[in-house]
């Protein structure tokens, strides 16, 4: 069965980095999108982008650009992300879900979200 | 960007009571629409893609309409586990979420 596992919970000061990574199993990794969706406490999900695994391209949301980036590596099937310069507005629950099918563009798998807090 | 806002925020329903939801979007998305359904410290759970097509293994009582710009997502007999946030996405360009409309059982 498909799997997202990520990593733990983190804590950061403002002005640090974040990164945060993403286990698949259960299916071909190369053959998925995989993507980064933020929500923080109370609010809807954001999404931050994306990574093609086979080939690692990459799109960013334009409001991430510059501070994000997303990585893959084929040997672990396991996706990260990392986002630089954080501030107290980036405290939220961090998920990488993939996407379905490049015909059916929805997220039908998600990991089980890591807490970012970022707190001085 | 593409901006999608969603009606009501709140809902309070009965047992049985048919529910609608409903999401705009601020310009014309075809059908490129999704509804997930989200539950207290879990991750969305995506119920219907392409705005009627509904996932398998999602109860038939869920469906979803529209196209362009307006949406709704309909929950034909509201069951108790129906008590969660539901949330509107557009991937047309990149993708966008709406506000969410949290649904609770009287």
């Amino acid at each position: 069965q498909v799997q997202l596992v990520q990593s733990g919970a983190e804590v950061k000061k403002p002005g640090a980095s974040v990164k945060v990574s993403c286990k698949a199993s259960g299916y071909t990794f190369s053959s998925h999108y995989m993507h980064w969706v933020r929500q923080a406490p109370g609010q809807g999900p954001e999404w931050m982008g994306m990574i093609n695994p086979n080939g690692g391209s990459t799109n960013y949301a334009q409001k991430f650009q510059g501070r994000v980036t997303m990585t893959r590596d084929t040997s672990t099937n396991t996706v990260y992300m990392e986002l630089s310069s954080l501030r107290s507005e980036d405290t939220a629950v961090y998920y990488c879900a993939r996407l379905a099918a490049t015909a059916i563009r929805v997220l039908d798998y998600w990991g089980q979200g890591t807490l970012v807090t970022v707190s001085s | 960007d593409i901006q999608m806002t969603q009606s009501p925020s709140t809902l309070s329903a009965s047992v049985g009571d048919r529910v609608t939801i409903t999401c705009r979007a601020s310009q014309n998305i075809n059908t490129w629409l999704a509804w997930y359904q989200q539950k207290p410290g879990k991750a969305p759970k995506f119920l219907i893609y392409d705005a009627s097509s509904l996932e398998s293994g999602v109860p038939s009582r869920f469906s979803g309409s529209g196209s362009g710009t307006e949406f709704t997502l309909t929950i034909s007999s509201l069951q108790p586990e129906d008590s969660a946030i539901y949330y509107c996405q557009q991937y047309k360009s990149d993708y966008t979420f709406g506000q969410g409309t949290k649904l609770e059982i009287k």
